[in-house]
């Protein structure tokens, strides 16, 4: 299984900004996932991010409000942009592991916007 | 177009009972997962099961069983003498090689489990 890290955990942030969130992997992987879990409800694939490609968004999904990079086969980064508070939600990050078709979760990103 | 229904939103068992949380799926592909998650109270997504659409064969982990039935697309899962601990949110999963792996999931059901 995959080992992977979120930065920040939480954060309170203020309507109008910004926050990246950080994913980190503790091995090479191919394919990054970024979900999003608005309060007590499921989640939802925001957009697949490949290294070296454009990420690509899922309906309902911008690149402007969302913008992602993949430098790397071990991180990526989500940019959630001039924030409301109906962003207030968990933001997880997922990897795959090609050979086990298997995904595993980094410990989410609780976002409160005030 | 791929879907997962996850019918009951709550569940409440008291601990030692047994508990079957029901999953049922949708999709025109031949060759898909399935999956389920827990997600406790902590918030972190854990990974319980992986199953690829050409095994149909129910598995048991302990007090945790699965029974997948292609033939009514149902992933079902059931946790014998339940404990306070298996309190979570469950969620079933599905992905399909094509659609980039990328998993589609229930609405989740919400178990708790009284001592």
């Amino acid at each position: 299984s995959a080992v992977i890290s979120q930065k920040p955990s939480r954060d309170i942030c203020q309507r109008g900004t910004s926050l990246t969130i950080q994913c980190q992997v503790d091995s090479q992987v191919t394919m990054m996932f970024w979900y999003r879990q608005q309060p007590g409800q499921s989640l939802t694939l925001i957009a697949t991010a490949n290294q070296g490609s454009e990420a690509t968004y899922e309906s309902g999904f911008v690149i402007d409000k969302f913008p992602i990079s993949r430098p790397n086969l071990t991180f990526s980064t989500l940019t959630v942009s001039n924030m409301s508070p109906e962003d207030s939600s968990i933001y997880l990050c997922s990897v795959a592991a090609k050979s086990y078709n298997e995904q595993f979760f980094g410990p989410g990103t609780r976002l409160t916007v005030l | 177009a791929q879907k997962v229904t996850q019918a009951q939103t709550e569940i409440s068992v008291v601990e030692k009972e047994d508990v079957t949380l029901d999953c049922v799926y949708e999709t025109r592909d031949t060759t898909y997962y399935l999956f389920w998650y827990k997600q406790p109270p902590s918030g972190e997504l854990v990974f319980l099961i992986r199953r690829n659409s050409f095994d149909e064969q129910n598995e048991i982990s302990g007090r945790y069983s699965w029974n997948f039935q292609k033939s009514t697309s149902s992933f079902n899962f059931t946790i014998t003498a339940s404990q306070v601990v298996d309190s979570a949110v469950y969620f079933c999963a599905l992905s399909s090689p094509y659609n980039t792996d990328k998993l589609i999931f229930g609405t989740g059901t919400r178990l708790q489990v009284f001592p």
